[in-house]
This record gives C-alpha cells, sequence and structure tokens, in this order.
C-alpha cells in the first residue's frame, strides 16, 4: 500500500526551462512533506520542505506547491541546469512524531543542454 | 568529513552469512534512522533510535533483522541469514532531535547484494 507515489518515473527537460515534478499521497494524516534529490552513489539530500498550513513555499529556483484536498504537491524548479539532473524523492511525516518519512519512488530527472 | 558515514560502502555476502552493516552518524545527534531501498523505489524505514533507546522498529521486515546503537552514537544493523531479497541499499540518517524541524542528514548507503 504506497501512501507516496511519484508516478512519472522519469522527466526530461530543456536547460532554462521549467521542470515540474508531482508527488500524490493517500494517508490524510500527513502534515509535513519535503522533497530530497538524489546523485548516484550518494545518500539523499533534503531541498524543499512545506508545512499542510501553507500551500507554498519558494527557495530560490525551486517552489513547493501543496494540494490538501487533492492530496497532491508538485515541485517546480525554474530555470533548470544541468546540475539540477538527478533522481527527486518526495516525502510525507507526521508532527507529533520523531519525523519518520514515507517516500515515494522518485522522479529521475534529465536536464539537457 | 562531518556528515554521516557508512561502511562498508559495498557487501556482497552469498546466502546464508551473516552481515553487519556500520553507521557513524554526525556527531551529537540524537535521532538515527535505518532504510532500505531497493532497486527502483524510493527509501523504506526500518527502525528508529532516539539516544540508544530503539523506539520503532515497525518496519525491520523479519525478525532476522536485528539494530543496535549501544552508547548513542555508532549504530549497526545485523541481517542473519541473508536471502536474496535482501539485496538493496541500506541508508542510515541522522538529525538533531526527533521533530519535523529537524533536517535529516543521509550517509552514502551501503548496497548490499546477496548471492
Amino acid at each position: 500500500d504506497q501512501q507516496v507515489k511519484q508516478n512519472s518515473p522519469s522527466l526530461s527537460v530543456q536547460e532554462g526551462r521549467i521542470s515540474i515534478l508531482n508527488c500524490d499521497y493517500t494517508n490524510s494524516m500527513f502534515d509535513y512533506f519535503l522533497w530530497y534529490k538524489k546523485y548516484p552513489a550518494e545518500g539523499p539530500t533534503f531541498l524543499i520542505s512545506i508545512s499542510s498550513i501553507k500551500d507554498k513555499n519558494e527557495d530560490g529556483r525551486f517552489t513547493v506547491f501543496l494540494n490538501k484536498s487533492a492530496k497532491h504537491l508538485s515541485l517546480h524548479i525554474v530555470p533548470s541546469q544541468p546540475g539540477d539532473s538527478a533522481v527527486y524523492f518526495c516525502a510525507a511525516s507526521k508532527t507529533g512524531g520523531y519525523n519518520k518519512l514515507i517516500f515515494g519512488a522518485g522522479t529521475r530527472l534529465a536536464v539537457h543542454p | 568529513g562531518a556528515g554521516v558515514s557508512q561502511s562498508p560502502r559495498y557487501k556482497v555476502a552469498k546466502r546464508g552469512q551473516d552481515v553487519a552493516l556500520r553507521c557513524d552518524p554526525i556527531s551529537g545527534h540524537v535521532s538515527l534512522f535505518w532504510y532500505q531501498q531497493a532497486l527502483g523505489q524510493g527509501p523504506e524505514f526500518l527502525t528508529y533510535f532516539q539516544n540508544e533507546a530503539q523506539l520503532d522498529k515497525s518496519g525491520l521486515p523479519s525478525d532476522r533483522f536485528f539494530a543496535e546503537r549501544p552508547e548513542g552514537s555508532v549504530s549497526t544493523l545485523k541481517i542473519q541469514r541473508t536471502q536474496q531479497e535482501d539485496s538493496a541499499v541500506y541508508l542510515c540518517a541522522s538529525s538533531q532531535g526527533p521533530g519535523i524541524n529537524n533536517e535529516q542528514f543521509f550517509g552514502p548507503g551501503t548496497r548490499l547484494t546477496v548471492l
């Protein structure tokens, strides 16, 4: 039973354009969401997060949007750069606990010149 | 460096062998997590320590999996009588504390291959 789903295994985008990565969740108890970025042979690194009390959080080129009614979030990268090429994981958690993360299967982003 | 380190980075085991995977968290981090990442999947939670106390082991797939953190720093994940389905990358993460505002820092993982 996948509680966090990333339905697109891969995405290819031209440098300078917008990358949009999507994530859906099923557990309405989740109230904190994160995006992690992973390069080959490295561990995931934190990118950006959003609490369920917000619908948008922005950090430089990265913006995360949350639609609670649809149980959907998305990560926008503008403008995309070749160094953004990596696997992106969406993760969800519940406040009040110890921050156990539930991850999606990941989306491999390729940004080409 | 000051990050989370894991050893070995790669481990090949014959089916039925026991293995031990080590995690050195960031110094002073109270919280330590183990995750298992199968090929093509996202990391899946295995177990959680707060200092030396194992507060959640609900993700351990069977009683062949055992984790410890006896002094509240280094942690070891042990898998007894390895099976082919145990082949995965095992990730360790640590954070300053248990709350959601505490970022989890991941190590590079140990890739276990069971033949």
